[in-house]
């Protein structure tokens, strides 16, 4: 079964306008949840992340993700799209199912046109 | 002053070679983590390692030796190389090995095997 599905791999918006990256995972218990960004020809850096604490995480770069555990869904938004945020992003779980281990989604890349 | 730094940023070799990828990490992470990131992105993970002891390996053919010499420190070598094993690898730490928290990254190794 699939861990982690992210809906669209391309994703394309206009500056200032909202981003949204749609992500679903399957887990039996309370995940651990993030979400990545690769620049091209870049490494991964993490976004932001959920542990248990609030289902609205904040991260960096005014990007933002709620964790809907009866959708399964950890979408990621931001209000205003900006031409940096031009990358491809990836929706991480980690669960007890899974071992000691983060399973990578296959990746959204947003494309942002001026 | 680089978190997990890995060492070549770019390998280019023949068919049949053997090559080593370095990795450290200055952030005292009791984890390490060795991920491949294949040419439609998607990341799978290979190998794990907690205060030097292997506790992941993903099916990855027994060409592939990872090797810790302590804790801030995970190496790769991979004997015979084929063409298929060109690909971005990439390192990564984590601080808890018990639980799941997120992994910082690497700059990634592009390995191309001609």
């Amino acid at each position: 079964a699939q861990s982690v599905t992210q809906l669209d791999s391309h994703v394309s918006v206009s500056e200032g306008t909202p981003v949204l990256l749609r992500c679903n995972y399957s887990s039996s218990y309370s995940p651990s949840l993030f979400w990545y960004v690769q620049h091209p020809n870049k490494g991964l850096q993490l976004l932001l992340k959920y542990t248990s604490a609030a289902t609205l995480v904040k991260g960096i770069n005014g990007f933002e993700a709620e964790f809907k555990k009866s959708e399964t869904s950890f979408h990621l938004t931001k209000p205003s799209a900006h031409m940096s945020d031009a990358a491809e992003y990836f929706c991480v779980v980690g669960a007890m199912e899974y071992g000691n281990k983060l399973v990578f989604g296959a990746g959204t890349i947003l494309r942002v046109k001026s | 002053d680089t978190a997990v730094s890995q060492t070549p940023k770019y390998l280019v070799t023949q068919m049949g070679n053997d090559k080593s990828i370095k990795c450290e990490q200055n952030l005292g992470h009791d984890t390490m983590y060795w991920y491949k990131q294949d040419s439609k992105k998607f990341l799978k993970i290979m190998f794990s390692y907690n205060n030097k002891e292997l506790i992941i390996n993903e099916t990855v053919p027994n060409r592939f030796s990872p090797k810790s010499p302590d804790k801030a420190h995970l190496n790769l070598h991979i004997n015979s190389l084929e063409l298929g094993d060109s690909a971005v690898y990439f390192c990564a730490s984590s601080p808890y090995g018990g639980q799941i928290t997120e992994a910082f990254f690497g700059q990634g190794t592009r390995l191309t095997v001609v």
